[in-house]
């Protein structure tokens, strides 16, 4: 277990709707990033918060965004949903004392839109 | 831009050693780290290269060379549990602390 949580594990949508996504940091980890799987892509960056700030962007889609509140706990928001948005959709943290270069990931919302 | 390459599979009975190779290309670099993620799970940390030489954690070790660019992740004493997916990851220069990966290796043991 890496003491990071993700909600919910899996969700199953539409084409057009609109889903949130919710994590929960690892105790003590101020930095949050968000990752999308894909069969095709792989893991794929795109975007990480640091106490509650965005600290850098990766391959978001303009149709997603992502907010981290005063918990440290982070949304992602993923609008106008499209077929190909199906995939994977990781939380990992770190920046916690003696975490050094590692990410913990949460174990993940898989994401089908139909 | 920065890449990784690494092998998409690699096969070995249990009780074998298997090496897992990753080159990159990075315009600055912080060091290669190795995740492990096995099907449907959340990749997992294994171990971090940050300097030149061998890392040992139990079973697997990793290795860099930064004046090669490459670097591999080797598994010894190979178990049933060890078949997973195997990542090698960069520092995305462009992005702070985020991590690019490479398309992962699938370890597939047999016994």
């Amino acid at each position: 277990d890496s003491g990071v949580t993700q909600t919910p594990k899996h969700l199953i949508t539409a084409t057009g709707q609109r889903v949130t996504l919710r994590c929960s940091p690892r105790s003590g980890d101020l930095s949050v990033y968000w990752y999308q799987q894909s069969l095709d892509q792989g893991l794929q960056f795109l975007i990480q918060y640091y106490n509650g700030e965005e600290r850098a962007k990766g391959n978001i889609l303009e149709r997603f965004s992502a907010q981290q509140f005063p918990d440290l706990h982070s949304e992602l928001n993923l609008s106008s949903l499209e077929l190909g948005d199906s995939a994977l959709y990781f939380c990992a943290s770190s920046g916690g004392v003696g975490s050094g270069e590692t990410q913990y990931f949460g174990p993940g919302t898989r994401l089908l839109v139909l | 831009g920065q890449s990784l390459e690494q092998p998409s599979e690699v096969t070995a009975v249990e009780g074998a050693i298997v090496q897992i190779n990753c080159t990159y290309q990075t315009s600055g670099f912080y060091g290669l780290s190795w995740y492990q993620q096995h099907d449907g799970g959340a990749p997992t940390f294994l171990s971090y290269n940050g300097l030149d030489g061998l890392e040992e954690t139990g079973r697997f070790s990793s290795f860099l060379s930064r004046s090669d660019s490459y670097g591999y992740l080797l598994l010894q004493e190979l178990q049933m549990k060890d078949s997973a997916s195997y990542f090698c990851a960069v520092r995305d220069t462009q992005a702070g602390t985020a991590l690019i990966f490479g398309k992962g290796t699938t370890l597939s043991v047999s016994s």
